[in-house]
């Protein structure tokens, strides 16, 4: 069975840094897409960022610069660090599978919330 | 950047109804176009992917259709699990985007 479990959100000062991490089991991150998508509370979905099995990586404009994606192999487990963090940053942060080939996103996580507040 | 428009925002309905959600581009994405369905404090859920291919598990009563620029999703008999908000998402270049989506309520 697929699952996927987000970790790491909280609260978190304006200019401060945080990690999100999401372990995967079920399957093989390295063999997949994996996708970051965010959605600020009472709005709707963003998508923020994705890597590629091959290990390429691609970002929201509002985001590039400021977050990484990465994933640990021997963990199965995937990562978001966000930098420079910002009030608009505040969203739940879903962990996601692509379908083969970035065809949409098959498998979520139950999503972890980042609150960017003084 | 491609800008996508997604109508209506919120759609009054009633079980049995037929209902359509539309999903327009700034540039064509040929069929590069998955919808979702979300429920309340739940993560999304995949309906379709490449605009008209249901997703495994995915009632019929759910189909999709278009290409290039305007897309749209059909729920051909709602059903009371239906009520939910609705996003339509292309993924044919980056940055990768989301409509604004549709709440489909109780009439």
């Amino acid at each position: 069975e697929v699952q996927l479990v987000e970790s790491g959100g909280g609260l978190v000062q304006p200019g401060g840094s945080l990690r999100l991490s999401c372990a995967a089991s079920g399957f093989t991150v390295s063999s997949n897409y994996m996708s970051w998508v965010r959605q600020a509370p009472g709005k709707g979905l963003e998508w923020v960022s994705v890597i590629y099995s091959g290990g390429s990586t691609y970002y929201a404009d509002s985001v590039k610069g400021r977050f990484t994606i990465s994933r640990d192999n021997s963990k199965n487990t995937l990562y978001l660090q966000m930098n420079s963090l910002r009030a608009e940053d505040t969203a739940v942060y879903y962990c996601a599978r692509e379908r083969e080939g970035g065809q949409g996103i098959d498998y979520w996580g139950q999503g972890t919330l980042v609150t960017v507040s003084s | 950047v491609i800008w996508m428009t997604q109508s209506p925002s919120l759609l009054s309905a009633s079980t049995g109804d037929r209902v359509t959600i539309s999903c327009r581009m700034s540039q064509g994405i040929s069929s590069y176009l998955a919808w979702y369905q979300q429920k309340p404090g739940k993560a999304p859920e995949l309906l379709i992917y490449a605009a008209s291919t249901l997703q495994s598990g995915v009632p019929s009563r759910f189909s999709g259709s278009g290409s290039g620029t305007d897309f749209t999703l059909t729920i051909s008999c709602l059903q009371s699990e239906d009520f939910a908000t609705y996003y339509c998402q292309q993924y044919y270049s980056f940055p990768w985007t989301f409509g604004q989506g549709t709440k489909v309520e109780i009439k």
